[in-house]
């Protein structure tokens, strides 16, 4: 059964650092792994999309980048802001094309 | 990225009433969405995968009877929550796949549903 891992749970940076948020799976035979942003009381909104045979993707000011054989992710965020306080999800897509989530990172940027 | 609207937004129904949540695929057609659940500062809980012009997929642990899922065309999938409970009070939320699409999830914004 997969499970996905995401520590710490909660993280507080002061305005206009670079931050790296991390997410690990147990089983590595996914088809992709996704990262979401949730605004409280909202949906998710998806931020980046990897494929199983991709290393990375950027948009904007976020990086993620994908090793499948250590099943591990990372999200990075450059110069963060304060509009980027919200709690940010990965998730991986296995062979049965269901998509496991981790519990979540509570990201607050201090102005 | 494509767009899934859910709607109502916010719902308040008394005890033993059903409701219905309906999630809509504005821009693409949807053979497959995927309803989920979400407790307070826990993470998404697949409840059940829903099939256009077929019976949805239920996880374990899930009532068929009690989450009633119609997926009847291939922009709208419906979840009614059959003689609620207070227990039943949680966020729900649906996604989407796009047809022939590499797999990317779209989300809609999720119905926050209180049973008195």
């Amino acid at each position: 059964k997969q499970e996905v891992t995401q520590i710490p749970a909660a993280l507080s940076v002061p305005e206009g650092e670079n931050l790296v948020l991390n997410c690990s799976f147990t089983d590595s035979a996914i088809y992709n792994l996704q990262w979401f942003r949730q605004d409280p009381g909202k949906g998710l909104t998806s931020l980046l999309l990897i494929q199983s045979s991709q290393r990375e993707q950027t948009s904007g000011r976020l990086n993620a980048s994908l090793d499948k054989s250590s099943g591990r992710s990372t999200l990075y965020i450059a110069a963060s802001q304060p509009g980027d306080s919200a709690t940010y999800l990965c998730a991986v897509t296995g062979a049965n094309s269901k998509l496991t989530f981790g519990k979540g990172i509570t990201l607050s940027v201090r102005p | 990225g494509a767009v899934v609207s859910q709607h109502p937004s916010r719902v308040i129904c008394k005890s033993g009433t059903s409701v219905k949540i309906e999630c809509r695929s504005l821009d693409f057609q949807a053979t497959t969405m995927f309803w989920y659940r979400q407790f307070p500062k826990q993470s998404l809980m697949l409840m059940a995968t829903s099939n256009e012009g077929s019976k949805a997929t239920y996880e374990q642990g899930v009532e068929k009877d009690k989450f009633l899922i119609n997926h009847a065309s291939l922009t709208l999938s419906t979840l009614t929550v059959t003689s609620a409970h207070p227990e039943d009070s949680s966020f729900y939320i649906c996604s989407a796949r796009v047809i022939q699409n590499t797999g990317e999830l779209f989300f809609g914004e999720g119905s926050r549903l209180t049973v008195l």
